[in-house]
């Protein structure tokens, strides 16, 4: 069974740059799974921030990136901030149609 | 503005049936994939159901396959989720969400807001 792996948690100091991977028990991921990643804070809808592997949706901050790292899709905060501690899922198309997200990681910014 | 607008949540008892309604306004709604995303209480976020544009493809996550039919009135702007035969672990906010394009490997763009279904006696 396929599984997305992502870290269950994260801690970066606020100014600092941190990157949160997302991948496949089985497999490497590639830019043919559009990986996407979305932001969610307590009590909120999900807000899309990269899509396609790594265009940020509109009026995203250019310190949010994302890329493939490795055999991993990637996301990369860059002066993180306060406002950023959040819930962060990244989101696989794993072909017919299916869809498929990681367990998720909970960024602490302290 | 794109907005989408869920309804149709409430408590339903185990084996029960209810029907989603997702709303959209601010796009030509006929032209991209919609889909349905679920998220437990305290769990993560779980993708549900797609629908193509129009209509013609619909795809389910095994979770839900056999009991849940995704379907869109193009007319109406509006993408549904019938459930069936709910279980206690279908509790869950469900969301809909707009692709950026007409089949589901587009990614996801916009979301609703939420819609809350609990199963349970």
């Amino acid at each position: 069974q396929t599984v997305v792996t992502q870290e269950p948690s994260f801690s970066v100091s606020p100014g600092g740059t941190v990157t949160l991977t997302c991948g496949l028990n089985s497999g490497s991921v590639s830019t043919s799974y559009y990986p996407s990643w979305y932001q969610q804070t307590p009590g909120h809808a999900p807000r899309t921030l990269i899509y396609s592997t790594n265009i940020r949706s509109s009026g995203v901050p250019d310190r949010f990136s994302g890329s493939i790292f490795g055999n991993k899709a990637a996301l990369t905060i860059t002066g993180a901030q306060a406002d950023d501690e959040s819930d962060y899922y990244c989101l696989l198309y794993m072909g017919s149609g299916i869809s498929m997200f990681g367990g998720g990681t909970k960024l602490t910014v302290l | 503005e794109v907005q989408l607008l869920e309804s149709g949540g409430g408590l339903v008892q185990p084996g029960g049936s209810l029907k989603l309604s997702c709303t959209a306004s601010g796009f030509t709604f006929s032209n991209y994939a919609m889909s349905w995303v679920r998220q437990a209480p305290g769990k993560g976020l779980e993708w549900v159901s797609s629908i193509t544009a129009s209509g013609r493809g619909t795809y389910y996550a095994d979770s839900v396959q056999g009991r849940f039919t995704v379907s869109r009135d193009n007319s109406r702007n509006t993408v549904y989720l019938q459930m069936n035969s709910l279980r206690a672990e279908d509790t869950a906010v469900y969301y809909c969400a707009v692709h950026r394009g007409n089949y589901p490997s587009e990614n996801l763009d916009v979301w609703g807001q939420g819609t809350t279904v609990t199963v349970s006696s």
